[in-house]
């Protein structure tokens, strides 16, 4: 089975800090995906990644910033968090094959204050 | 650009009665078409997909979608749903040739009266 891990489940951090999201996967996929989800909205993509050191905007990438520094890891980087930025993060990874399913972890509840 | 729309945000069935979500969304290019699910407390994961072929696929649980390509739709369907179905249902496209990125519809909460 596919594993997707996110660090942390619930996360609560103050306007203006440094947040990480990090998120692994086991099997090897070529491409990563960093969405939010918010109710009303389903799933907006941030960022992803197709390759090492590879990284492509996504439909909402203001605020937001990602590394890859290694193929099974996926880093989330808010600069400076605002209240805004309060959301579930959910984490994808997907082969490099033509099958474009996309495999999540268990989301990040992240609350700026 | 392209976008789906899902047309319900919630849903309310009892157990026994039969499931429609809808699903459209714009492209005029050839597309792969998904629906995931999200249980309460768990991971989204993929509920059924839509590559080529047979417009009617199977996935797991019961759950069937049609792709009818001139109306740009991909509707999910189950004849008796049950109360574990309740959940959150979103239907996702990626265009062919468009590279990796997936879209997906703002979601269907649905909620299976015991």
């Amino acid at each position: 089975d596919v594993k997707v891990t996110q660090s942390s489940r619930y996360l609560v951090k103050r306007t203006g800090e440094k947040v990480f999201l990090e998120c692994v996967q086991d099997m090897d996929h070529e491409n990563m995906f960093w969405y939010r989800q918010d109710p009303g909205l389903g799933l907006r993509l941030i960022y992803f990644s197709y390759d090492v050191k590879m990284k492509e905007k996504g439909d909402i990438p203001e605020g937001y910033s990602v590394s890859r520094e290694k193929k099974e890891r996926f880093s989330l980087i808010l600069e400076s968090a605002s209240t805004n930025q309060t959301s579930m993060y959910l984490c994808a990874s997907s082969p490099g094959d033509n099958s474009y399913e996309q495999y999540f972890g268990p989301g990040t509840r992240l609350t700026v204050t | 650009a392209q976008s789906v729309s899902q047309h319900n945000h919630h849903v309310i069935l009892s157990e026994a009665a039969s499931l429609e979500l809808g699903c459209n969304y714009s492209y005029g290019g050839t597309v792969n078409l998904f629906w995931y699910v999200q249980y309460p407390g768990q991971h989204l994961q993929l509920l059924l997909k839509y590559f080529s072929g047979d417009p009617l696929v199977k996935g797991i649980k019961g759950f069937e979608a049609e792709f009818i390509k001139s109306k740009f739709s991909f509707n999910l369907r189950k004849p008796s749903v049950q109360w574990s179905d309740t959940a959150e249902y979103f239907c996702a496209v990626n265009a062919r040739g468009g590279g990796f990125k997936t879209i997906f519809g703002a979601g269907t909460r649905l909620f299976v009266k015991a």
